[in-house]
């Protein structure tokens, strides 16, 4: 099955731009959704397809995608951003039936 | 605004059977994947299956052969079912919806985008003799 990759832990000075990357193969045919999730909570929908953002997320939340990677970008980072994010997409390969998380990036807002 | 609502056991012995269900309020039932996820103490998330209101499932592959997921759209309920848990099987169990939309590209390609939008609180299970 495919795999989504995150680096494991990512600092940004409070109010500059930091961007979260995942990459894996089924992100050539699949936009990667991202969740943020902090501590005892369940994890919240931050971004879904090319750049949609759900209600009530700021629009300092952005996303992007190149070949087989997909980004997350903050721009303007608040304290309340600190927290960990997860990509997530369908394994492309075989007929599109597993579901896939990467593994995690850690936000830290300094 | 859709809800979802999950209950089930907290605690567990090996060999065991982890039951869980999830109820939609509202909000439809068709047209959407549901899914289980968890996590373990301290780790990401893993994604467990899904189910459609039609009753058609998707398991992770290191999972499938303890996983049960099933439907009551009368009640418009799922639930999973994990069989013979060990204390690897610890963790956070979360129920959500899941979308998958299909954008037509060029020269006959498709790009597709799944994402799940809406997630239960997650129940605590924790397995131990």
């Amino acid at each position: 099955s495919s795999e989504l990759t995150q680096d494991p832990a990512v600092s940004v000075a409070l109010g500059q731009t930091v961007r979260i990357t995942c990459q894996g193969d089924s992100l050539r045919s699949y936009y990667a959704s991202w969740y943020q999730q902090k501590p005892g909570q369940a994890p919240v929908l931050v971004i879904y397809g090319k750049n949609n953002r759900p209600s009530g997320i700021p629009d300092r939340f952005s996303g992007s995608s190149s070949g087989n990677t997909a980004s997350l970008t903050i721009t303007g980072a608040q304290a309340e951003d600190e927290a960990d994010y997860y990509c997530n997409s369908r394994d492309s390969s075989g007929n599109h039936r597993d579901v896939v998380f990467g593994g995690g990036t850690k936000l830290t807002v300094l | 605004q859709v809800q979802l609502q999950q209950w089930g056991a907290g605690l567990l012995k090996p060999s065991e059977t982890l039951s869980l269900t999830c109820a939609v309020y509202g909000g439809s039932f068709s047209g959407y994947y549901w899914s289980w996820i968890r996590q373990p103490p301290g780790k990401g998330l893993e994604w467990i299956g899904e189910i459609n209101h039609s009753g058609s499932t998707n398991y992770n592959p290191s999972l499938k052969s303890r996983v049960t997921i099933s439907v009551d759209t009368s009640k418009n309920q799922f639930s999973l079912k994990l069989s013979s848990v060990t204390a690897a099987d610890t963790a956070v169990y979360y129920c959500a919806r899941g979308h998958v939309v299909v954008v037509p590209a060029a020269h006959g390609f498709y790009y597709y985008y799944y994402y799940m939008d809406v997630w239960g609180k997650g129940t605590t299970v924790t397995v131990s003799s």
